[in-house]
């Protein structure tokens, strides 16, 4: 079964600390993998999309990671700030269709407290 | 920031009511999506459509309807809304064609409270 797997489910942390928030799927064929940023009461914005080539790409304090091998990615964040406090969805594709499906993590809920 | 709007953003209403939730998106996209998402938990997708005259099922079964007669507008219908239909419902788009990321790009959502 096509499953996108996040952790921690929250996060609480102190303006100016770094956090690393996980994703693991095991989506197949596996086409290309998204971070959104979702405020509350907004719709999820694009922060970052690899594919199955990309290790890493950064997106100002973001930074995603990709391990294509064991199917896993982290999103970095980097002297947080208060308006990063936002749901951190994880979306993987698989292109095994011609819609290329999404299939969406529960998200990362964070917390960033002054 | 993505051009597509929702309108309501809010929504109380009665059980039993005929509700429509606009979408539209100034981008041109082809394509175009409708989801449903309650707190905490992942987005389903509930319809979509390629293009005019286009609309498709997703993967969560819902009782609402949708219509495509336009590029830009892709409003769903509740015919009878129930106290079950409340949640959060988003509206996207992407671009089509080679080249494209497919990257969706969403509206603000509606949420709708049924009583």
């Amino acid at each position: 079964k096509n499953q996108v797997e996040q952790s921690p489910q929250s996060l609480i942390i102190l303006e100016g600390k770094n956090c690393t928030l996980q994703c693991n799927y095991t989506v197949s064929p596996f086409s290309n993998l998204r971070w959104y940023k979702q405020d509350t009461g907004r719709g999820p914005v694009s922060l970052t999309i690899m594919t199955f080539s990309e290790n890493t790409k950064s997106n100002g304090r973001y930074t995603a990671t990709l391990d294509a091998d064991t199917k896993q990615s982290s999103l970095h964040i980097t002297a947080s700030q208060l308006s990063d406090s936002a749901s951190y969805i994880c979306v993987v594709s698989d292109r095994g269709s011609t819609l290329g499906r999404l299939y969406f993590g529960r998200g990362t809920q964070l917390t960033v407290w002054p | 920031e993505a051009d597509i709007y929702q309108t309501p953003r809010y929504l109380v209403i009665g059980t039993g009511k005929k509700i429509t939730l606009e979408c539209s998106q100034t981008m041109g996209h082809d394509k175009m999506y409708w989801y449903q998402q309650d707190p905490g938990m992942e987005l389903h997708l509930i319809h979509y459509s390629y293009g005019v005259n286009s609309t498709e099922k997703g993967d969560l079964s819902s009782e609402s309807t949708v219509s495509r007669i336009r590029t830009e507008h892709f409003p769903l219908t509740l015919e009878s809304a129930r106290p079950s239909h409340t949640s959060q419902y988003l509206c996207a788009s992407s671009e089509s064609g080679q080249g494209s990321t497919d990257t969706q790009y969403f509206g603000p959502g509606t949420r709708l409270t049924v009583l």
